[in-house]
Parts: C-alpha cells; sequence; structure tokens
C-alpha cells in the first residue's frame, strides 16, 4: 500500500515570506494527487490536485501555486505568504489499487 | 456543480447511544460517497464508502445509506464509545478518482 510523506511537520512563517511545502507518495505510481487546506475548525478546501507529472488544476485563486515535478512528487508554494494562509495543510492520494483518496501526515503552518 | 450540504454540524450522544449524520448532494451524476473521521490534529481517514449500485453497507458498529432517489446518505454508528468521538466529513463524487466535493463536517461527541 502507499505511504505519503509531508514535511515538514510544522512551520512557523513570518507574513510575506516564501513557502514551499513538499510531499511524497511511496508505494505506487502515477497516482493523482491533491493538495488540501483546513482551517482552524473547518472543513476541506481542495487547493490544486494533478493528474500526471507537470499537469495541475487550481481549484480557488490565490497566492500559491502548485508543481510536480516528478511522478510522486507534489509541490505546493507561495511567495508572500499572507495571514489567512495559516491553516493544516494535507496533501492526497488517489490510487485505482486502494480505490480511495488516502490522505498524509500534514503541515501545520502558522503565518504571524 | 456538485454541492454537497452535511448535518448537524455538531452532534452530542450519550455513549452506547446510536449516531446519525445525513448529507445530501446536488448532482445525480454523483455514485462515489466516502466517509472519513478526522481525530483532533490527525489526518482524515476513510472509514466506510458506497457506490450508487448499492444501498447500504456495513462494516461493524458502522453503516451507510444510500438513497439515490432523494440524492441523500447517512452515517450511522451504533453502540457508540468514546474513541467515535471525531469530527467526520461526507463526500461525493463521480468516482472516487474525480475531485471529492466535501461537506463541511460534524463534531461527533460522545457524553461518558
Amino acid at each position: 500500500s502507499q505511504t505519503i510523506h509531508q514535511w515538514p511537520a510544522t512551520l512557523v512563517q513570518p507574513v510575506g515570506s516564501p513557502l514551499s511545502l513538499e510531499c511524497t507518495v511511496e508505494g505506487t505510481s502515477n497516482p493523482n494527487l491533491y493538495w488540501y487546506r483546513q482551517a482552524a475548525g473547518r472543513g476541506l478546501q481542495l487547493l490544486f490536485y494533478s493528474v500526471g507529472i507537470g499537469q495541475i488544476s487550481s481549484e480557488v485563486p490565490q497566492n500559491l501555486s502548485a508543481s510536480r515535478p516528478q511522478d510522486r512528487q507534489f509541490i505546493l508554494s507561495s511567495k508572500k505568504l499572507l495571514l489567512s494562509d495559516s491553516g493544516f495543510y494535507l496533501c492526497a492520494c488517489y490510487t485505482s489499487v486502494d480505490s480511495e483518496q488516502f490522505f498524509g501526515p500534514g503541515t501545520r503552518l502558522t503565518v504571524l | 456543480g456538485e454541492n454537497v450540504e452535511q448535518h448537524p454540524s455538531t452532534l452530542s450522544v450519550q455513549e452506547g447511544d446510536s449516531a446519525v449524520i445525513k448529507c445530501t448532494y446536488s448532482d445525480s451524476a454523483s455514485n462515489y460517497f466516502p466517509w472519513y473521521k478526522q481525530e483532533l490534529g490527525k489526518r482524515p481517514q476513510l472509514i466506510i464508502d458506497i457506490r450508487s449500485n448499492v444501498g447500504e453497507k456495513k462494516d461493524q458498529r458502522i453503516a451507510v445509506t444510500l438513497n439515490k432517489t432523494a440524492k441523500h446518505f447517512s452515517l450511522h454508528i451504533t453502540e457508540t464509545q468514546p474513541e467515535d468521538s471525531a469530527v467526520y466529513f461526507c463526500a461525493a463524487s463521480e468516482d472516487s478518482n474525480y475531485q471529492l466535493i466535501w461537506g463541511a463536517g460534524t463534531k461527533l461527541i460522545i457524553k461518558p
């Protein structure tokens, strides 16, 4: 079965600083990959999804971007963080073997 | 596009009693309906799912029912236990491979 790694686990960044969150998947190939954000006490907001290398679909216009340089690597970036970017960032993977969206452990980002 | 509504937002039940969470969806093309459980500070995890070719699915104390005509599906937890306390999310999709459209979540509190 697949394993999703996310790092860092926690991050505190000042407003206006850049961001790079990384997600890597093991144990599968050619997965669909997803970035979600969850504000404190709220639901899941889909930010980006990717069906393959270099293929990114954006769901919410904002100051974030995503890239998929390799089949099992998904990166979330920002050039300048806003206070509203604080939240729990979750990477998810879909595989036809397990036929479910499986979540990584998440990165908790606090923007001060 | 698809819209998923989830009720109630908070549910408090006595330990040992049953809990029911309901979701409605708008897109008749949706055919995959998962339920995720998210414990505090952790990732959402799939607990049960159902596809449109069945009306009910059970897994020990958990069951999901689907009414395609009325476009609603429900999660049933019987003999609730303290470890059932969590936030539960429903979702809908044309297929688990596609985007999941998420409900807003239900905070389930099990009172001892």
